[in-house]
């Protein structure tokens, strides 16, 4: 099956800092890269997500860019907010559900 | 409010018992999914069915089983539990059979085997 593997583990940025969180992927076939967002003790929700025909997609201050070459896609946060701390999930499905392990973003005040 | 439901929120009950969680997808979406979610862990992929049918299997042990209900309603059975098991479990669904679209996940339950 597809393996995800995801980076840093944890994240501690300042407010107003910028933040990248990096999944690779094994699946060549793989077309769609969502990110979900998981709020403590909340369910995941996504964000964003791209599909393999395009490089980048923003959403105000939230991107995420896709190197199918290198099989990696990232999650770009600008400006961060204290309301960003949470922890974020890439996923790479496959022909199953793959999700990365995850990444606890802390954005100090 | 995502309009996937699980019931129950909490489960407390003893290794070697047997549990169901309970499922109802969002109107309209043919696929649910499950995921278990250990303390401080990522989410781990149980299993997938698609307007009824088995439609994708992850790291499901053989003490769980799931289905799918003619009204699309799913449930996760758990066996012969164990201390392991404490975990939360989401649902999720999403309208079509592949993963290549958002999913929406339920507000999961939280089992805990004493």
């Amino acid at each position: 099956g597809e393996n995800v593997e995801q980076h840093p583990s944890t994240l501690s940025v300042q407010e107003g800092d910028s933040a990248v969180i990096k999944c690779t992927y094994s699946d060549s076939a793989s077309n769609y890269f969502p990110w979900y967002k998981q709020e403590l003790g909340k369910r995941p929700q996504l964000i964003i997500d791209i599909r393999s025909n395009v490089g980048e997609k923003k959403d105000q201050r939230i991107a995420v860019t896709l190197n199918k070459t290198a099989k990696h896609f990232s999650l770009h946060i600008t400006e961060t907010q204290p309301e960003d701390s949470a922890v974020y999930f890439c996923a790479s499905p496959s022909n199953d559900m793959r999700f990365g392990a995850g990444t606890r973003l802390t954005v100090k005040p | 409010d995502s309009g996937v439901t699980q019931t129950p929120k909490h489960l407390i009950t003893a290794t070697g018992q047997r549990v169901t969680l309970r499922c109802s997808p969002r109107s309209g979406d043919l696929s649910v999914y499950w995921y278990q979610q250990s303390l401080d862990q990522g989410l781990q992929f149980l299993i997938q069915y698609y307007n009824g049918e088995e439609r994708a299997k992850g790291n499901i042990l053989e003490r769980f089983s799931a289905q799918q209900f003619p009204d699309l309603h799913s449930e996760l059975n758990l066996s012969s539990l164990e201390l392991g098991d404490s975990a939360l479990y989401f649902c999720a669904s999403s309208p079509g059979p592949s993963g290549y679209n958002e999913q929406f996940f339920g507000p999961g339950t939280r089992l805990t085997v004493l």
